[in-house]
């Protein structure tokens, strides 16, 4: 059982480059969440899907999009990469609910540098 | 997006000494829940409280939720360098989304 697993570990792009953040999950969980955390600001919810075809933005969703086409996989998309995307990014996957002393997994992250 | 604050945001300690980590906002959570993380890795569970006046204890460390679900603590005992990490608190609001805290940085040097 691998968890969450996240690809690639680094990455660092070019000012509007694109590129996809790989996540997948071998627990059977029905919801994922992507989350990016910068420094003394916590972990910020940038979109979420509660089951295969079903997604939701989250609190800052603005230059990414994502897809949900298998349980297993929901990869992030950023299109035209600016230095504000500069983070460490997180997916997490949970069976039900967040909160409702529900569980979260979280994958290693992907640290994203846009210079 | 619900605002939980966290204090304080840094906390240098010898082993051996108690240290105490506070949640607090203005808004009432359905469920909380605090998280480790250490550097390179994600954010690990470390418990969920649901009840008003709750306090759950998993060995050295004891976890309180506030009677109006407001606001939280962890407290730990005897820390050891081990418990060395970024402690989040979270909370769950009307919509099962979780707020993150900005998160307490520990270090218990031995």
């Amino acid at each position: 059982n691998a968890g969450v697993t996240q690809t690639p570990k680094f990455r660092i792009l070019k000012i509007g480059q694109s590129m996809t953040l790989q996540c997948t999950q071998d627990m059977n969980h029905n919801y994922m969440y992507w989350y990016r955390q910068d420094p003394g600001m916590g972990l910020k919810l940038i979109y979420y899907s509660v089951g295969a075809g079903i997604t939701d933005k989250g609190e800052v969703p603005n230059g990414y999009n994502v897809s949900r086409s298998t349980t297993e996989d929901f990869p992030l998309r950023l299109e035209l990469a600016a230095p504000s995307q500069t983070s460490v990014y997180f997916c997490a996957s949970s069976y039900l609910r967040q909160g409702v002393d529900n569980e979260q997994f979280f994958g290693p992250g992907t640290r994203l540098t846009v210079l | 997006t619900q605002l939980l604050e966290q204090s304080p945001q840094f906390l240098s300690i010898q082993e051996g000494e108690n240290l105490t980590v506070y949640c607090n906002s203005s808004s009432v959570f359905s469920s909380l829940q605090w998280y480790r993380q250490e550097p390179g890795e994600g954010p690990v569970l470390l418990v969920t409280v649901v009840t008003g006046g709750e306090v759950k204890k998993l060995k050295r460390l004891t976890f309180q939720f506030g009677d109006a679900r407001k606001d939280s603590s962890l407290h730990i005992t005897a820390a050891q360098p081990g418990d060395t990490g970024l402690y989040l608190c979270a909370g769950a609001g009307e919509d099962y989304k979780l707020s993150f805290g900005a998160g307490t940085t520990v270090t218990v040097r031995a």
